[in-house]
Order: C-alpha cells, then sequence, then structure tokens
C-alpha cells in the first residue's frame, strides 16, 4: 500500500483550463515536496512546504500544505501544453527520508 | 559532475543474466535512494542509505536484488538472476541536510 495516494491518477485537459491535483496520507510529514518528470528523465522538484496551512505560488503554479500535515494540493491555473508530465508528492518523514506518491500523470492538448 | 549521474542509461539483458546498475551522487550529499518506475507510473522505492548508518533496505522486492555504497558516495544495485517482471527504469537520487531530492535521469533495464 502506498503511504501516499494522489487523485486523478490521469488528468487530460484543454489548454487554458484550470486543474486541482490531490496527495493525501494518513501520516504526518515534517515536509512535502511537489516533483514534475518528463518523458526520458528524472522527477524535478517544484516546490517544499514545511509548516501545515502553507501556501506557496510558483507562476500558474499553487501548493498548499494541510493544516494536520497529512495532505497537499497543487493547482493549475490555465494550463499550457508545457504542463504537460507526470507530477509526483512525495512527503518525509524523520530526517531525509522520502516517500513518494503514485503520481498524476497530466496531458494539456493545444 | 554537477548533477547525479547514472550508468548505463540503457541496459538490455537476457533473462537469468546478472545486472549492476550504478550511481554517482552529487558530492556531499550524505542520503542516497534506489527507487524503480514502471511504464510512467510512480516511483517504488527499494533501497536508501544515510551516511554511516546501517541502510534501509525495506523496498528491495526480492533478496536478488542488494545495493552497496562505497566510500559514502558512488551506489550499485545489483539485480542477480534478472526476470522479466524487473523490466523498468531504476532512479537513483542524492539529498543533503535539506527537504529536496535530486534525481538521475535514470536506468532503463530490458529483461529479454
Amino acid at each position: 500500500t502506498q503511504l501516499l495516494e494522489q487523485s486523478p491518477q490521469f488528468l487530460s485537459i484543454q489548454e487554458g483550463e484550470n486543474l486541482t491535483v490531490y496527495c493525501n496520507s494518513s501520516s504526518v510529514f515534517s515536509s512535502l515536496q511537489w516533483y514534475r518528470q518528463e518523458p526520458g528523465e528524472g522527477p524535478v522538484l517544484l516546490v517544499t512546504v514545511v509548516t501545515g496551512g502553507e501556501v506557496k505560488k510558483l507562476k500558474r503554479l499553487t501548493f498548499q500544505f494541510g493544516d494536520a500535515r497529512k495532505d497537499s494540493s497543487l493547482h493549475i491555473t490555465a494550463a499550457q501544453p508545457g504542463d504537460t508530465g507526470l507530477y509526483l508528492c512525495a512527503g518525509a518523514q524523520g530526517f531525509n527520508k522520502f516517500y513518494f506518491g503514485s503520481g498524476t500523470k497530466l496531458n494539456v492538448k493545444p | 559532475g554537477a548533477g547525479v549521474s547514472q550508468s548505463p542509461s540503457n541496459k538490455v539483458t537476457e533473462k537469468g543474466k546478472d545486472v549492476e546498475l550504478r550511481c554517482d551522487p552529487i558530492s556531499g550529499h550524505t542520503a542516497l535512494y534506489w527507487y524503480r518506475q514502471s511504464l510512467g507510473q510512480g516511483l517504488e522505492f527499494l533501497i536508501y542509505f544515510q551516511g554511516n548508518s546501517a541502510p534501509d533496505k525495506s523496498g528491495l522486492p526480492s533478496d536478488r536484488f542488494s545495493a552497496e555504497r562505497t566510500g559514502g558516495s558512488v551506489s550499485t544495485l545489483t539485480i542477480q538472476r534478472t526476470q522479466q517482471e524487473d523490466s523498468a527504469v531504476y532512479l537513483c537520487a542524492s539529498s543533503p541536510h535539506t527537504t529536496e531530492a535530486f534525481f538521475g535521469q535514470g536506468t532503463r533495464l530490458t529483461v529479454v
């Protein structure tokens, strides 16, 4: 079983639409990261959130860490084809050990 | 180098053969992870090294899988008697004393 569950698993939308990806767990994490992976590459870090209730914005991407530090969401406004990829959340418990979610595969059609 | 380096980038092997996958982490990173990824899906944790501590091997799927990290730097993942279900992309990541993992580009293993 996965410690972190992501939903939806797959998402196909038109350019310009908004979307939200969820990352949920019954466990508490000291921090949570979001990564994006493109085909043939390793995942690349987008953001780290560490405080319950924290909201971070990165251009059209908004990341939120749940108050209880068990869940997180990633919201993309006005999606673009360049946003296409696999989005992974990862939670850290203790010093440096990460647990990854199952991923959300996003396809943004022009 | 500037990033995590993995070799080979691609490996095709016959069923039953042994393979070794190599990871050169970023210099100074004390933590090193191996993950397996099938068909662009999520990451399956295999093993975790942190400094001189005993590695966390809880994710290794069978005793055919083993890994070592020499001198706190380079790591080798060995798969003995490979099976077709071992075909996947094997990703290595290293981490400093922060909450961020840096990944290599992976080794695509195909067992035929």
